[in-house]
């Protein structure tokens, strides 16, 4: 069955400093995407990062990485140079299948990631 | 970038009434919408997916009767949670679904409902 993993419920990083948030999925699918959003204490959530199945390059958007080991089932999101307004939970989510609207999310249950000055 | 709000922001109410929430996609036509529920520091639980002009599909163990959500147009979607009980509290997100890129979708969310059952 479909499943995401966050072995992390928190973690703690200094300013400036770079983090790694881990995330392993399991799919029979070949076809999938996988996701993280960011939800800040506010509760909305904000798309970071999207990693496709068939993508060969890891995804990257600004200070956000994807470290996308494909045959681990890994999609471990890097923060570098991380900013106090980086402090929030972190979900990584998988799509399973081709993207369609209809296409539904699987979870991971989150990291909490407190940024100390 | 693809906006999507939410009406009420948060809302107390009392036992035994009816809570309507509206999600709108402010700037994109949304064919499908998704409807979730969050408890304290815990993950999205999706409830239902939400098609424009048919019925929402509901995931396993979410009452129907309960939560009557209705997609009457391209960009609004509605949840009701009907006869709402303390239980029922809780924070309900909505996200709209649309192509970003050839082969990608990706669903944008809204602020969220906090929602209070007295």
């Amino acid at each position: 069955a479909q499943k995401i993993t966050q072995t992390q419920p928190g973690m703690f990083v200094q300013e400036k400093e770079a983090v790694t948030l881990d995330c392993t999925y399991d799919t029979s699918d070949q076809s999938y995407g996988l996701f993280w959003y960011k939800q800040p204490s506010s509760g909305e959530m904000i798309f970071l990062i999207y990693q496709g199945s068939y993508d060969e390059q890891n995804a990257t958007e600004g200070r956000y990485s994807l470290n996308f080991q494909k045959a681990r089932k890994s999609a471990n999101l890097v923060i570098s140079a991380s900013q106090l307004g980086d402090s929030a939970m972190y979900f990584c989510a998988m799509r399973e299948g081709r993207a369609g609207n209809n296409r539904k999310l699987i979870w991971g249950l989150g990291t909490s990631l407190a940024v100390n000055p | 970038g693809a906006v999507v709000s939410q009406h009420p922001s948060w809302v107390i109410c009392k036992s035994g009434t009816s809570v309507k929430i509206e999600c709108r996609s402010l700037d994109f036509q949304a064919t499908t919408m998704f409807w979730y529920r969050q408890f304290p520091k815990q993950s999205l639980m999706l409830m239902a997916t939400s098609n424009e002009g048919s019925k929402a599909t509901y995931e396993q163990g979410v009452e129907k009767d309960k939560f009557l959500i209705n997609h009457a147009s391209l960009t609004l979607s509605t949840l009701t949670v009907t006869s709402a009980h303390p239980e029922d509290s809780s924070f309900y997100i909505c996200s709209a679904s649309l192509f970003v890129l050839a082969g990608t979708s990706e669903q944008f969310f809204g602020p969220g409902t906090r929602l209070t059952v007295l």
